[in-house]
C-alpha cells in the first residue's frame, strides 16, 4: 500500500535557524509530489508540485527538492510567520488518489 | 473571490441527528473531493467526483452520502451522526490529472 511518511513530527527553530523537513514515499510511478502549508483553522494551502527526481522549486524562504524516494522542504532563515503545519502528498498513479503524510508542525521562535 | 468555499464553518449537533455540509468552487475544476482530518491532522480521502460522477468512494460508513449537482458543487450529507464523526471536513478541487488540490477552510463538526 502506498505510504507517505513525514519527519520530524514537530520542529522548533529559532528565527534565522535553517532546517529541512522530510517526506518519504513508497508509491511507484510517481505522478506528482505536493507540498502544502496549513495554518490553524484553515485549509491546506498549496506550495509546490514536484514531478521528477532532481527537480527543485523555490518560493521565498522555502525550497523543495525531490529524489526517487523522498522530498525535502528546506527552510532558510525562517521567520515566526513560517510557523505552520507542513503537509506533503503524493498522487497514486493507479487510483489518482492524493495520499497525505501526517505533517510536520513547525514553530519558529522570535 | 474565494476559490473553494464550504459552509458552515462550525457545526455542533447531537448524536443521531442528520446534517449537511455544502461546498462550491469557482476555479473551473472538474474534480471535487471530501477529506476528513482527524485530531492528529491526518487527511484521509472520503469521496471524489469528476464531472458529477463518483470516482473515489473510500470505506466510509454509508451514513455519509455525497451529492454533486454540478461540477462546481459537492455536498456531504451525514445521517445518524455519531461521536466518532467529530472531525474537520475539508472540501477540495483540482483539474483532472496530476494537478494540485485546492482546499476550502474546513467545517469543524462536533457531535455531542
Amino acid at each position: 500500500e502506498d505510504q507517505v511518511t513525514q519527519s520530524p513530527e514537530a520542529l522548533r527553530l529559532q528565527e534565522g535557524e535553517s532546517s529541512s523537513l522530510n517526506c518519504s514515499y513508497t508509491v511507484s510511478g510517481l505522478r506528482g509530489l505536493f507540498w502544502y502549508r496549513q495554518d490553524p483553522g484553515k485549509g491546506p494551502e498549496f506550495l509546490f508540485t514536484l514531478y521528477s527526481a532532481g527537480e527543485e522549486k523555490e518560493k521565498e524562504r522555502l525550497k523543495a527538492t525531490l529524489t526517487k524516494k523522498e522530498s525535502f522542504l528546506h527552510i532558510t532563515a525562517p521567520k515566526p510567520e513560517d510557523s505552520a503545519t507542513y503537509l506533503c502528498a503524493v498522487q497514486d498513479p493507479g487510483t489518482y488518489k492524493y495520499i497525505f503524510g501526517t505533517g510536520t508542525r513547525l514553530k519558529v521562535l522570535a | 473571490d474565494t476559490a473553494v468555499s464550504q459552509t458552515p464553518k462550525y457545526l455542533v449537533t447531537q448524536m443521531g441527528n442528520d446534517k449537511s455540509i455544502k461546498c462550491e468552487q469557482n476555479l473551473g475544476h472538474d474534480t471535487m473531493y471530501w477529506y476528513k482530518q482527524d485530531s492528529k491532522k491526518f487527511l484521509k480521502i472520503m469521496f471524489s467526483y469528476n464531472n458529477k460522477e463518483l470516482i473515489i468512494n473510500e470505506t466510509v460508513p454509508n451514513r455519509f452520502s455525497p451529492k454533486s449537482p454540478d461540477k462546481a458543487h459537492l455536498n456531504l450529507h451525514i445521517n445518524s451522526l455519531e461521536l466518532g464523526d467529530s472531525a474537520v471536513y475539508f472540501c477540495a478541487s483540482s483539474q483532472t490529472g496530476n494537478s494540485p488540490l485546492h482546499f476550502g477552510n474546513g467545517t469543524r463538526l462536533t457531535v455531542t
